[in-house]
């Protein structure tokens, strides 16, 4: 079955700065990939995800890149500000539309 | 707001006991998916149901089942409980068109003492 692999586990970035959260995946007929934004005591938000059939999305200061022949994807964040302070999962579909999601990312920014 | 609602958002129970807990999808939306996250497991995909009917299960105990009514809410039944299972339970929707995105509910919040 798929294996997601995020890293890193935890991101401490200044105020303005970019961030960058990795993830790599064992299913190469993997097709849809999620990032989804989760804070304290709420619930998962999708906040971007990516087809296979495209390379990089963006959305405002948020942009996902995917390298199918290598089975990785990323997330960046540009010009952080305090309130991208979350857990950030990755996750891609195994079979249909299960999501196997990786182990998250503690993101934090520093003012 | 996602438009998932999930009820009770705190739930406290002892070992051996039986709760359910309900989800109502986004309007439109036809599948519901039921997922448990833990601090050891992470986020974990139990069972997915589209149009009452199930359509993938994924790491499920045989303690656990869960259905969809014809009104397209779910509810997710745990049976003689283990401490093991104290964890978050979420219910996400979606259209149930392939690789479609999935929203997610506030969540319930298990506690099993």
């Amino acid at each position: 079955g798929e294996n997601v692999e995020q890293h890193p586990s935890t991101l401490s970035v200044q105020e303005g700065d970019s961030a960058v959260i990795k993830c790599t995946y064992s299913d190469s007929a993997s097709n849809y990939f999620p990032w989804y934004k989760q804070e304290l005591g709420k619930g998962p938000q999708l906040i971007i995800d990516i087809r296979s059939n495209v390379g990089e999305k963006k959305d405002q200061r948020i942009a996902v890149t995917l390298n199918k022949t290598a089975k990785h994807f990323s997330l960046h964040i540009t010009e952080t500000q305090p309130e991208d302070s979350a857990v950030y999962f990755c996750a891609a579909d195994q079979g249909a539309q299960k999501l196997v999601f990786g182990q998250g990312t503690r993101l934090t920014i520093n003012p | 707001d996602s438009g998932v609602t999930q009820t009770p958002k705190h739930l406290i129970t002892a070992t051996g006991q039986r709760v359910t807990l309900r989800c109502s999808p986004r309007s439109g939306d036809l599948s519901v998916y039921w997922y448990q996250q833990s601090l050891d497991q992470g986020l974990q995909f139990l069972i997915q149901y589209y149009n009452g009917e199930e359509r993938a299960k994924g790491n499920i105990l045989e303690r656990f089942s869960a259905q969809q009514f014809p009104d397209l809410h779910s509810e997710l039944n745990l049976s003689s409980l283990e401490l093991g299972d104290s964890a978050l339970y979420f219910c996400a929707s979606s259209l149930g068109q392939l690789w479609d995105e999935q929203y997610f509910g506030p969540g319930t919040r298990l506690t099993v003492t």
